[in-house]
């Protein structure tokens, strides 16, 4: 079975340049979630969708950042424009929603350096 | 105080040993909990979820203790590839939203 697919694994920009991050969720699986870890902030959720909708931004960190999710199969994040700061994994993940009842299923993540 | 609190570790232990971890969390309301694994430079994976009866995964065992609010993860014969980091993880009581703990780091030595 596919798992949470993400791309690419890699980047690396120069700040102030765009960066889109990719997520095709599991088939069926109707949340979806974009977490951000590094090693001083450990994963920390940034923005959640059900349905395609976004439930919770709270934790997107400004306005430079954004997410979409276009349909069930595909969502996106987005930075514009990129600062050092924002070097970090960034894992997608879905899970079928059950008010919290379902574990999540993560990507293999994007490893984001800008330099 | 944190929603999910975990001793970080590291925990040192010998091949074959047995060991605990705890995870404490703040809101009574919780009512699903799992423990992931995530190795080094990993995706965080699924090792079980948590129950209130509790439960057990060959060598790995994990209990509920709603009164005391915390969870916790033993684990048998600790095997080299147990190495890795547990992470404690809950519910908020609304929606979807799971609360990560910050992890603890197991490094099992022969």
């Amino acid at each position: 079975d596919a798992g949470v697919i993400q791309s690419p694994r890699h980047e690396v920009t120069e700040m102030g340049q765009e960066v889109t991050l990719r997520c095709k969720p599991i088939s069926g699986h109707n949340s979806l979630f974009w977490y951000r870890q590094t090693m001083m902030r450990g994963l920390e959720l940034l923005i959640y969708f059900n349905n395609n909708v976004p439930i919770d931004d709270s934790g997107m960190p400004e306005d430079r950042f954004s997410a979409k999710m276009p349909n069930a199969s595909f969502s996106t994040l987005k930075i514009q424009p990129s600062e050092p700061r924002d070097s970090a994994v960034y894992f997608c993940a879905s899970s079928l929603a059950g008010g919290g009842n379902q574990p999540q299923h993560f990507g293999d993540g994007t490893r984001l350096s800008i330099l | 105080r944190k929603e999910v609190e975990q001793d970080p570790g590291p925990f040192n232990v010998p091949e074959g040993a047995t060991v605990a971890f705890n995870c404490t969390y703040s809101n009574s309301a919780s009512q699903s909990f799992f423990w992931y694994r995530q190795d080094c430079r990993k995706e965080p994976k699924l090792l079980m979820s948590v129950y209130s009866s509790g439960n057990e995964d060959g060598r790995f065992t994990a209990q509920l203790n709603r009164a005391s609010q915390y969870i916790s993860l033993l684990i048998r014969d600790s095997k080299l590839s147990d190495s890795a980091t547990y992470l404690c993880v809950g519910n908020m009581e609304y929606g979807n939203k799971l609360v990560f703990g910050a992890g603890t780091i197991l490094r099992v030595k022969s």
